[in-house]
């Protein structure tokens, strides 16, 4: 089956400093790929879209200058947690899919994201 | 837009005894429809699936699921539970211009299971 890893797995970090998270597919190409957001004991919400060499869409309430995705080749998508605040620490995950309009999307391991 | 409800929060059953988890969705056309597992502190993993054809789903350890379109239900079943079947379940929709990938989650069920 289709890989996609997440890394990190856990990041520590202090307020207001940012974070990177890498989003990749290992063993097939991703016009697109979706990050989700998830609080403690709470359902997974969709935060983005991303389609390779274009600019992510935001869902609603989602601020996009907190959050920065890049999705540069078809391998690859990053989110950017900007000046990070306590209220930001969640569980990120994000999947991957080759676009198709009948493809599934293959998820990632998550990042657990806590800033202190 | 579409949507998912999963009326169960918690569900509490016997190592052994059968289970069925319940998922309604609210969606115009033809969803795609998935059931995910998460253990604590884990990432999702993929149980079954739905996209076309027979409507009864076979899935990974022993889960299956029965699409009825007149009830716009996507219930997941189990004969018999084992111990380490206790996660949190999550029915999803896929949908948005018919896409398959862009998913809308439910709450999530959490699934005890005692010995």
């Amino acid at each position: 089956g289709a890989v996609v890893s997440q890394h990190p797995s856990r990041v520590i970090c202090k307020s207001g400093t940012s974070v990177k998270i890498e989003c990749r597919s290992l063993d097939f190409q991703a016009t697109t790929m979706f990050w989700y957001r998830q609080f403690p004991k709470q359902s997974l919400m969709l935060m983005a879209t991303s389609n390779e060499g274009s600019k992510a869409t935001y869902e609603q309430g989602v601020e996009k200058d907190k959050f920065l995705i890049n999705h540069a080749s078809l391998t690859l998508s990053t989110l950017t947690v900007t000046s990070a605040h306590p209220e930001d620490s969640s569980f990120y995950i994000c999947s991957a899919s080759a676009g198709a309009w009948n493809t599934e999307a293959f998820f990632g391991q998550g990042t657990r994201l806590t800033v202190v | 837009a579409q949507s998912v409800t999963q009326p169960d929060i918690h569900i509490t059953v016997s190592e052994g005894a059968s289970l069925e988890l319940r998922c309604n969705y609210s969606y115009g056309a033809t969803p795609y429809l998935f059931w995910y597992v998460q253990s604590p502190g884990q990432g999702l993993q993929l149980l079954l699936k739905y996209f076309s054809g027979d409507t009864l789903v076979q899935g990974i350890k022993g889960f299956e699921a029965e699409f009825k379109r007149s009830q716009s239900s996507f219930n997941l079943r189990k004969p018999s539970v084992h111990w380490s079947d206790a996660a949190e379940y999550f029915c999803a929709v896929g949908a948005g211009t018919g896409t398959a990938s862009k998913l809308t989650f439910g709450t999530g069920t959490r699934l005890q299971v005692t010995l």
